[in-house]
């Protein structure tokens, strides 16, 4: 089945400069790549997604790349502010597994003021 | 604006007892998920469904947590027994399937077992 692996765990940065996190995939089949952010005692919430065809996306301070050759994507946020702090999840979503999304194993991205 | 809502939002129970965990998705999604979240195990699948029948559960200890789908506009997770490993936060997540893969996530359910 589908393993995504996501790094680091942990991730701090001060305001203004840019974040990166990777992530990495086994099924080569995946086709979608979601990435979730979730804030403190609410849900994980969908903030930018590529799909297999693309190999980059960008939404204003937000971008996601893609690497199909390598199985690897990374989550791009430039211009931090300190409503940028949350846990970050990437997710892949296996082509024979339906709807399964597998997520990573979060980042903590914390932003020094 | 439309969002998926979960009751209650908060659960404390002893050991042994019954726990039911209720899910209402977005009006018009067809398809339901029900994830596990723990420090250690991050977010786990348990199970879904799509037009409320159940697609994949293999994630879900059968031996006493159950998920069913009653009707269109309810989710519920059971667990029977309740021991304390189960301690963690339960979240429903909906999506229209047909139209994209994205997940709209309920607040979720955080339940503590003594």
């Amino acid at each position: 089945g589908e393993n995504v692996e996501q790094h680091p765990s942990t991730l701090s940065v001060q305001e203004g400069d840019s974040a990166v996190i990777k992530c990495t995939y086994s099924d080569s089949a995946s086709n979608y790549f979601p990435w979730y952010k979730q804030e403190l005692g609410k849900g994980p919430q969908l903030i930018i997604d590529i799909r297999s065809n693309v190999g980059e996306k960008k939404d204003q301070r937000i971008a996601v790349t893609l690497n199909k050759t390598a199985k690897h994507f990374s989550l791009h946020i430039t211009e931090t502010q300190p409503e940028d702090s949350a846990v970050y999840f990437c997710a892949a979503l296996g082509y024979s597994s339906a709807s399964k999304i597998i997520f990573g194993s979060g980042t903590r991205l914390s932003i020094r003021p | 604006d439309a969002r998926v809502t979960q009751t209650p939002r908060h659960k404390v129970t002893e050991m042994g007892q019954e726990v039911t965990m209720r899910c209402q998705p977005i009006l018009g999604h067809n398809t339901v998920f029900w994830y596990r979240q723990t420090m250690m195990q991050g977010l786990e699948l348990l199970a879904y469904f799509r037009n409320r029948a159940p697609l994949d559960d293999s994630g879900m200890p059968k031996d006493r947590f159950s998920a069913e789908m009653p009707d269109a506009t309810l989710a519920t997770l059971k667990i029977q027994p309740s021991e304390p490993r189960d301690s963690a936060v339960y979240f429903c997540a909906s999506a229209q399937r047909d139209a994209t893969y994205e997940q709209y996530f309920g607040p979720g359910t955080r339940l503590t077992v003594t």
